[in-house]
């Protein structure tokens, strides 16, 4: 079974609003790590943090990370057109020897 | 650097055949990984190799197996394909392996007949 769950499913924002996505996993982590996949680009990795963070920066992405609720939240700021795509966050557990992806939040962002 | 390039980009297969995809990573990455993406069950991952030797690996059968060269090139064979196999195949690569920052490829895109 997946250990990384996004919320929303989809989401449909304008252009210039802020869009934000969670993800909850299910067992301890060293990891976490956002991508972003759409069809001119693939997959492409956004963002990774540790489980010793609690927040992390990179332009205009900001993820939290609480490893006591096992959430975390990807927010992107004044969003684009071009932001328009299918965001995962993907996760390493410490027992296993294992990398799972969540089933994904689809952004629309409309100009 | 070049990227992660991946062939073939498209393949056609019919039940029971196996299947060869092909992966060059990064110049310099040592670690190689491959996903499975399906629209029922998202992406998954398959197994990893580093060096030459299978690290991780996922819930896959038997069937999927996979390896690397020495010059980190990987390739992963699906023997008797079933329709379900039908999939975008990704690899990516990476210097340390999964606990890092993955670098993919376009995939492959499988069709089974």
């Amino acid at each position: 079974s997946q250990q990384g769950e996004e919320d929303p499913q989809a989401l449909s924002i304008q252009e210039g609003e802020n869009a934000t996505m969670n993800c909850s996993y299910k067992t301890s982590i060293n990891n976490l790590q956002w991508y972003r996949q759409n069809s001119g680009r693939g997959l492409v990795h956004l963002i990774l943090i540790r489980s010793n963070e609690r927040e992390k920066h990179s332009g205009r992405l900001r993820v939290t990370l609480d490893t006591s609720k096992k959430s975390s939240s990807l927010l992107i700021t004044a969003s684009r057109a071009a932001d328009t795509a299918s965001y995962f966050c993907a996760t390493d557990a410490i027992s296993g020897q294992n990398f799972v992806f969540g089933p994904g939040t689809r952004l629309s962002v409309l100009p | 650097k070049a990227g992660v390039t991946q062939t073939p980009r498209y393949l056609i297969k019919t039940r029971g055949q196996q299947v060869t995809l092909s992966c060059s990573p990064i110049s310099g990455h040592r670690s190689v990984s491959w996903y499975q993406q399906t629209p029922g069950q998202g992406l998954q991952f398959l197994f990893e190799y580093f060096s030459e030797t299978q690290r991780n690996k996922g819930n896959f059968p038997g069937r999927f197996s996979g390896r690397q060269f020495s010059n980190s090139r990987s390739e992963m064979n699906v023997s008797t394909l079933e329709l379900g196999d039908s999939a975008l195949y990704l690899c990516a690569s990476s210097p340390q392996g999964i606990t890092d920052t993955q670098y993919f490829g376009p995939g492959t895109r499988l069709t089974v007949l």
